[in-house]
């Protein structure tokens, strides 16, 4: 079975400053997929990033960013310029076709101060 | 409609009613999922639909728990006999088709079920 963990229940950094969100997972496959999810306190999830596993180069979305090491499974969040916007739960996630089930971490609680 | 619908968004129940918890899919999307979400939890998987093909019930915590979704489209997950470990956030979603083909599944925004 796959496992995701966010070792980091809450986080908070300043406005404009950088933060990285810290995921890592567990399975024997070779061919996955990631992604990263922000939960706002609307509730209403939206994804903010994903990554193939097949793909050696990192993703990135305008100010947000992966860290993607295969080897040591290992996928972080890197949000630059942060705004105050960007406070919500961020949550980790892997998914392993044909399985559609989409494996969630518990989450890191990102506050961004002014 | 424009985004996933989800009612209630906040339900209050006693222990041992059962209840039902609905959703709207973006129209055209064939993929429907419900998740879990309990407190200072991740997202539990709970059920998938996929068109006219059987459902994953493999993520259904036990047999008080059910959904269906009638013409393809609106859902409804019904928890019979609740209990207070019930209590959660249900979240919906659903996507164009299987989601790793564009890794989006778009969310609503929730129904807060509470057990007294």
């Amino acid at each position: 079975a796959q496992t995701v963990t966010q070792s980091q229940p809450e986080m908070s950094v300043q406005e404009a400053e950088t933060v990285t969100l810290s995921c890592t997972y567990d399975t024997s496959e070779s061919n996955y997929y990631l992604f990263w999810y922000k939960q706002p306190p609307s509730r209403q999830m939206i994804l903010v990033i994903r990554q193939e596993a097949y793909k050696q180069q990192n993703a990135t979305e305008n100010r947000f960013s992966v860290n993607f090491q295969k080897a040591a499974k290992s996928f972080s969040l890197k949000i630059s310029d942060s705004q105050l916007g960007d406070t919500a739960m961020y949550f980790c996630a892997f998914m392993k076709p044909p399985h559609v089930s989409m494996r969630f971490g518990a989450g890191t609680r990102l506050t961004v101060k002014p | 409609g424009a985004g996933v619908s989800q009612s209630p968004s906040n339900k209050v129940t006693e222990k041992g009613k059962d209840v039902e918890l609905r959703c709207d899919p973006i129209s055209g999307h064939t993929a429907l999922y419900w998740y879990r979400q309990s407190l200072g939890q991740g997202l539990e998987f709970l059920i998938y639909f996929q068109g006219n093909s059987a459902p994953d019930k493999s993520g259904l915590p036990s047999d008080r728990f059910s959904a269906e979704r009638t013409g393809g489209s609106v859902s409804t997950l019904t928890i019979q006999r609740t209990q207070q470990e019930d209590s959660a956030v249900y979240l919906c979603a659903s996507s164009l088709a299987t989601a790793w083909n564009t890794g989006e599944l778009f969310f609503g925004e929730g129904s807060r079920l509470t057990v007294l």
